[in-house]
Parts: C-alpha cells; structure tokens; sequence
C-alpha cells in the first residue's frame, strides 16, 4: 500500500528544537520530489518545504528559511524536516506529501499528519 | 511571492447543487494549479493537478479550468461528502502558495 506516516511531533518550548520524521511505502521513494506542508489550528494550509528525490535541491518558505532544514534517507525511505528556533507561529499539523510523478512538484499524496505544539 | 485569491470564502449550497469556485492568482502561472479538498481532522485530498486533470480515483463531477492567472473548481450535483473546504495551489513558482480555501457548507 502507498502510504506516508508522518511521527515526531509533541509539545516543545519557544526556542526549542524538534525532527519529524516522514516514513515512506508502497512506492520508490528515492525518485520522488517530497514536501512538507503545515496547517495551524483553524487556518488553512501553508507549504513550508521540499527536497528532490537525489536530496540535492532544497527549497524553504521565508517564514522558516534558517530555522528549518529539509532532508532525507533514501536507503530508510524517510524523509525529515529540523525544526529549530521554534516560535507559537509555528504550531500546527505538519503534513508529508508526496510529488505524483517524478520531476513534478504537484503532490498526489499526503500523510495524515503530526501535530507540533510550541508553548511554554 | 505568489498571492492566490480564492472567492467565495464560504458558500451555501444544496445537495444536488452545481458550485463553483474561483481561484486568481497575483501573476500568470501558467496552467501549474492544483486543487484540494480537506474535511475537518483529516489530511487533505488531491483532486486536481495542472488545472484540469483529475487524480486517479476522483469523480468526474470535479473538474477545473483556467490558464494563467483565472481557474475554477467546479463540482456538479453535490452529494452530502462533497461538504468540505476547498484549496488551490500554484506549484509553478517558490514558494508555492496556496489559496486561503473556500468553505462549502451545507445550505
């Protein structure tokens, strides 16, 4: 089965660092660009990330340019986002998507997602 | 940045309805739009990709339009499972945007 499982979130103090993690199934990841989509409490969707299949190119939203870094293990099938320097506005549903074919960056896939909670 | 622009925010309609629902974007993108639906707790659902071309698995009453910077979703006789919130997505430049989602509620 094609499937994404996101893993990692929880609650973590502003200034506070957290990884999630995004494992991948049911297809071969590798060649696949993935991204990382997020959503706050009762707003609507906010695309914060991607990375291409070889892991070379990434691509960052100004709101989390140097804080957060994008990667991913090809051999784990696993992709991650590194959240540092986290603040309140970064509270929210963290979604995995998955690019529909390869080279193209419109997702055909999504996880179900981790919630991130930044408070004190 | 790339502004997309949805309208209606929100909209009443009726099971059996035909709705539609409109996307602009700040500047042209060629026909790099994608739409999803998302209901309350779960993770959104592709619909749509390249203005036009439905996922693998999506009913034919969903079907989009448009090129460059005006596109439309529109659903035809709504079923009660069609009731959900609505994004488009321009994936033709970074950071891609996404539309600030319309609201469809049952009427």
């Amino acid at each position: 089965e094609v499937q994404l499982v996101e893993s990692g979130g929880g609650l973590v103090q502003p200034g506070g660092s957290l990884r999630l993690s995004c494992a991948a199934s049911g297809f071969t990841f590798s060649t696949y660009t993935m991204s990382w989509v997020r959503q706050a409490p009762g707003k609507g969707l906010e695309w914060v990330s991607a990375i291409r299949g070889s892991g070379d190119n990434t691509y960052y939203a100004d709101s989390v340019k140097g804080r957060f870094t994008i990667s991913r293990d090809n051999s784990k099938n696993t992709l991650y986002v590194q959240m540092n320097s986290l603040r309140a506005e970064d509270t929210a549903v963290y979604y995995c998507a998955k690019a529909r074919i390869v080279g193209n960056w419109d997702f055909d896939l999504w996880g179900r997602g981790t919630l991130v909670t930044v408070s004190s | 940045d790339i502004q997309m622009t949805q309208s209606p925010s929100s909209l009443s309609a009726s099971v059996g309805d035909r709705v539609t629902i409109t996307c602009r974007a700040s500047q042209g993108i060629s026909n790099y739009l994608a739409w999803f639906q998302q209901k309350p707790g779960k993770a959104p659902k592709s619909l749509i990709y390249a203005a036009s071309s439905l996922h693998h698995g999506v009913p034919s009453k969903f079907s989009g339009s448009g090129s460059g910077t005006d596109f439309t979703l529109t659903i035809s006789s709504l079923h009660p499972e069609d009731f959900a919130t609505y994004y488009c997505q321009q994936y033709n430049f970074y950071p891609f945007t996404f539309g600030q989602g319309t609201k469809l509620e049952i009427k």
